[in-house]
């Protein structure tokens, strides 16, 4: 019964590599985040999503494109991957934009070699 | 000046004692404060959220917040091992309502 879902949990790759993560919740939330965390545990949001809707864009290098088919799920698809890319992405979710508390999946730990 | 700031500790406090994690923000048009705690290759979870000014108790935890001087901070009674884990304050934004990090910090409680 888990709430925010990831996939795959490890990922190991090429540098030049093209690879998607994968994030389901089953919370019934509107809305839906990808979030950075790089090796000194500092946690950036990326994007999110509300509705299917794009409404936070941060400045991501536009090798990063989120793609959110349906409310319950938001994938995230990475093109050319560096070095600098290496970090460990967490999905999460929130009944609204604004609502106090957001669920975040169990993430996945991207390293490219 | 980022825009949360944490001490990156360790903190080390023994079991049973009060844990005192502060935070500082920059921007006076954040409304909502949060305090994540992460264990080690764990995601964040939610502990505790405040919006007004004074404190806020919730079993062991405490959050406080005073706007007037951009400060919020969790104090948390007697410390148990298991409380041992990096605390993540974030803050929203009243304008765009996302959520700002700070780069946490990280409580040993030793027995």
């Amino acid at each position: 019964d888990t709430a925010v879902s990831q996939t795959p949990k490890y990922l190991v790759t090429q540098m030049g590599n093209d690879k998607s993560i994968k994030c389901e919740q089953n919370l019934g939330h509107d809305t839906m985040y990808w979030y950075k965390q790089d090796s000194k545990k500092f946690l950036k949001i990326m994007f999110s999503y509300n509705n299917k809707e794009l409404i936070i864009n941060e400045t991501v290098p536009n090798r990063f494109s989120p793609k959110s088919p349906d409310k319950a799920h938001l994938n995230l698809h990475i093109n050319s991957l560096e070095l600098g890319d290496s970090a460990v992405y967490f999905c999460a979710s929130s009944q609204g934009p604004a609502e106090e508390t957001q669920y975040f999946g169990p993430g996945t730990r991207l390293l490219v070699l | 000046q980022k825009e949360v700031e944490q001490n990156s500790g360790p903190l080390s406090v023994p079991e049973g004692a009060i844990a005192s994690l502060n935070c500082t923000y920059s921007d006076r048009g954040s409304q909502s404060f949060f305090w994540y705690r992460q264990y080690s290759g764990k995601s964040p979870e939610l502990i505790m959220f405040i919006y007004s000014n004074g404190d806020k108790e919730d079993g062991r935890f405490t959050a406080q917040l005073n706007k007037a001087s951009q400060y919020v901070s969790l104090l948390i009674r007697d410390s148990q091992p298991s409380d041992s884990a990096t605390y993540l304050c974030a803050v929203q934004s009243l304008y765009t309502d996302k959520l700002i990090f700070g780069t946490g910090t990280r409580l040993q409680v030793f027995p």
